[in-house]
């Protein structure tokens, strides 16, 4: 088992509603990234954090936001929640350093909307 | 942008022996690295390996190797001695560099290991 921690396990939500997702990150690890995984598809990247500022995020749109803590963990914001949003949302913890090191990835909240 | 393709979406393979997932990639940047992480029905991304595009050796881990041919723009994934719990989802991902982490994943191959 990895250090990271993903909260809730399972969501449903309405159409329309806004949703939090909660990532604790690995124990020294400094950075951490969202992905959003829609079934039997491969993870999208969503954004990363690091050091509590946004750095680098792929394609989605403004209703997605994060946010990241001084002890590193993070959450995922959705607003105005979309049939399309649901998805596994995984999380990954890292630590950025000149040296090879390794992401963990939490299990994964399960968000489904209807 | 950077896409990775793996085209084969499910694989049935008999224990014991040796599996070989393929990925395709394509990106402009020079420098680049490849990963292969395996997701249980659980869900987590369990690393595999790792290949930087400036290694010149393959990568190995364990039953793990990876074949990297970088004028084909390849990076298959061999598992040798298959065992039953490899069956499990394969994903093939790349970034621009190691510690990046922006990874763009492929759509994944399914691997049942048969007794």
């Amino acid at each position: 088992e990895t250090g990271v921690t993903q909260s809730p396990t399972h969501l449903i939500k309405t159409r329309g509603q806004q949703v939090t997702l909660r990532c604790s990150s690995q124990s020294g690890h400094n950075t951490v990234s969202w992905y959003q995984q829609a079934l039997g598809q491969g993870p999208q990247f969503i954004f990363q954090y690091y050091r509590e500022e946004e750095n680098g995020r792929g394609n989605f749109p403004p209703r997605f936001s994060g946010l990241q803590f001084p002890n590193y963990s993070s959450e995922l914001n959705v607003n105005a929640l979309e049939l399309d949003d649901s998805a596994l949302y995984l999380c990954a913890s890292s630590l950025k350093t000149d040296m090879n090191t390794e992401a963990f990835f939490g299990q994964g909240t399960r968000l489904t909307v209807v | 942008a950077q896409k990775i393709t793996q085209t084969q979406p499910g694989m049935f393979v008999q224990e014991k022996e040796a599996v070989t997932l393929d990925c395709t990639y394509d990106t402009s940047d020079q420098s680049y690295g490849l990963f292969w992480y395996k997701q249980p029905s659980s869900g987590e991304m369990i690393f595999l390996i790792y290949q930087g595009s400036y290694d010149e050796q393959n990568a190995t881990e364990g039953r793990y190797s990876l074949n990297f041919q970088k004028a084909r723009k390849s990076a298959n994934l061999v598992i040798s001695a298959s065992q039953l719990g490899d069956s499990a989802m394969y994903f093939c991902a790349m970034s621009k560099r190691r510690n990046d982490y922006k990874l763009s994943f492929g759509a994944g191959t399914t691997v049942t290991v048969r007794a």
